[in-house]
């Protein structure tokens, strides 16, 4: 059973177009982020969510919108897609906001922005 | 987040022990160490975290200096799946929804 799973693992679109990458997390974790990490290997937060309420929005544009449906769920949707945001987005989670927790990352989605 | 220094990269011979080192000279008293790493393609991947005491999991152990100001990790015999970058991370109850990477340790293993 895979804690945290990412759907799709790859994504190729044109620019301009809107898209949506899924994160779903089987551990009954509260908290759920997304981090992006770029051509350079870079890895940065976008957002955090602690039980469906946004706690974290790192200045990311606004054309990137996450859904929390549950706390289970954390999917991001992108709007009006740049070159730039091409890079590997990693989703993941914790058991609570916290110091002394553990994060469990998802195997990331590849999107490619041509 | 307070911040960490690491070696940008490191190389160690298989089944041969690992120290990897990490400076938080900035560190306060309430801020836990965590490390992750990242192997290629994948997800980064917790790998130990302390506060003041030396940490023994199946993965590696964590020896933290009395000061505080330092750390290391330890993988006590280095496979070739172990290559990966390793992040030195702080966190505190200020900032704790997120973990900041840095630019991490990219460790080799030498057949």
């Amino acid at each position: 059973d895979t804690a945290v799973s990412q759907t799709p693992k790859y994504l190729v679109t044109q620019m301009g177009n809107d898209k949506s990458i899924k994160c779903e997390q089987n551990l009954g974790h509260d908290t759920m982020y997304w981090y992006k990490q770029d051509s350079k290997k870079f890895l940065k937060i976008m957002f955090s969510y602690n039980n469906k309420e946004l706690i974290i929005n790192e200045t990311v544009p606004n054309r990137f919108s996450p859904k929390s449906p549950d706390k289970a769920h954390l999917n991001l949707h992108i709007n009006s897609l740049e070159l730039g945001d091409s890079a590997v987005y990693f989703c993941a989670s914790s058991a609570h906001n916290g110091r002394n927790t553990e994060a469990f990352f998802g195997q990331g989605t590849r999107l490619t922005v041509v | 987040d307070a911040k960490t220094t690491q070696p940008n990269s490191m190389e160690s011979n298989e089944e041969e022990p690992v120290h990897l080192p990490c400076n938080h000279s900035t560190i306060s008293g309430t801020d836990y160490i965590h490390w992750y790493r990242q192997l290629p393609s994948q997800g980064p991947e917790y790998v130990i975290h302390g506060l003041t005491s030396n940490v023994n999991n199946r993965m590696a152990s964590l020896a933290i200096a009395e000061d505080r100001k330092s750390s290391t990790l330890i993988l006590h015999r280095a496979t070739l799946r172990d290559a990966a970058v390793y992040y030195c991370i702080l966190r505190d109850d200020f900032g704790n929804e997120k973990l900041t990477f840095g630019t991490g340790t990219r460790l080799t293993i030498i057949p």
